[in-house]
């Protein structure tokens, strides 16, 4: 079975400044998505961005990056220049990607609580 | 237009009784997911739906855990004889099934439920 483990429960940036989010994942696949999801106290999950396991080039999303190391089962979110409404929980998922007649079930992390200090 | 509709937004309820959770998907979404979210924890999937039709329940913690869609569209959840350990909050996606493609899932603002 696939985990998916985030280390940082926590973490805390100054406005304008970068912060770096930490995320680890176990699976036997080769072909697979992995996900950064942001959940503000509104409760909805909004997509950040998302990497397919094939793509060697790290995907970018404006401020937002990830370092997809797919040796060391590694998938970093990196945010440039945080703005106040950065602050929310940060879930890091991923799902097979075999999908022809299977379920494309999110497996998620714990989450990190970010929080943007003005 | 209409994103993932989820009612209640909030459930109390006492231990030992039973409540449904509805979701709306997004019109035109053959795929439905219901995940649970309990506190200090990630999102944990509990079922699938294709259609009408569920074919991955993997996820759901016991018998008193069940879920329905009709007319490929609505779904609800059911929890029977609640116990505490069930507070938590509920979420629902749904999302387009076309095959060997990127599908992206749309979540709705999830059900927010208390046993006491």
């Amino acid at each position: 079975a696939q985990t998916v483990t985030q280390s940082q429960p926590e973490m805390s940036v100054q406005e304008a400044e970068t912060v770096t989010l930490s995320c680890t994942y176990d699976t036997s696949e080769s072909d697979y998505y992995l996900f950064w999801y942001k959940q503000p106290p509104s409760r909805q999950m909004i997509l950040v961005i998302r990497q397919e396991a094939y793509k060697q080039q790290n995907a970018t999303e404006n401020r937002f990056s990830v370092n997809f190391q797919k040796a060391a089962k590694s998938f970093s979110l990196k945010i440039s220049d945080s703005q106040l409404g950065d602050a929310a929980m940060y879930f890091c998922a991923y799902r097979n990607g075999d999908l022809q007649g299977g379920s494309e079930k999110l497996v998620f992390g714990k989450g990190t609580k970010l929080t943007v200090n003005p | 237009g209409a994103g993932v509709s989820q009612s209640p937004s909030n459930k109390v309820t006492e231990k030992g009784k039973d409540v449904e959770l509805r979701c709306d998907p997004i019109s035109g979404h053959t795929a439905l997911y219901w995940y649970r979210q309990s506190l200090g924890q990630g999102l944990e999937f509990l079922i699938y739906f294709q259609g009408n039709s569920a074919p991955d329940k993997s996820g759901l913690p016991s018998d008193r855990f069940s879920a329905e869609r009709t007319g490929g569209s609505v779904s609800t959840l059911t929890i029977q004889r609640t116990q505490q350990e069930d507070s938590a909050v509920y979420l629902c996606a749904s999302s387009v099934r076309g095959g060997y493609s990127y599908n992206e899932q749309f979540f709705g603002p999830g059900t927010r439920l208390t046993v006491l």
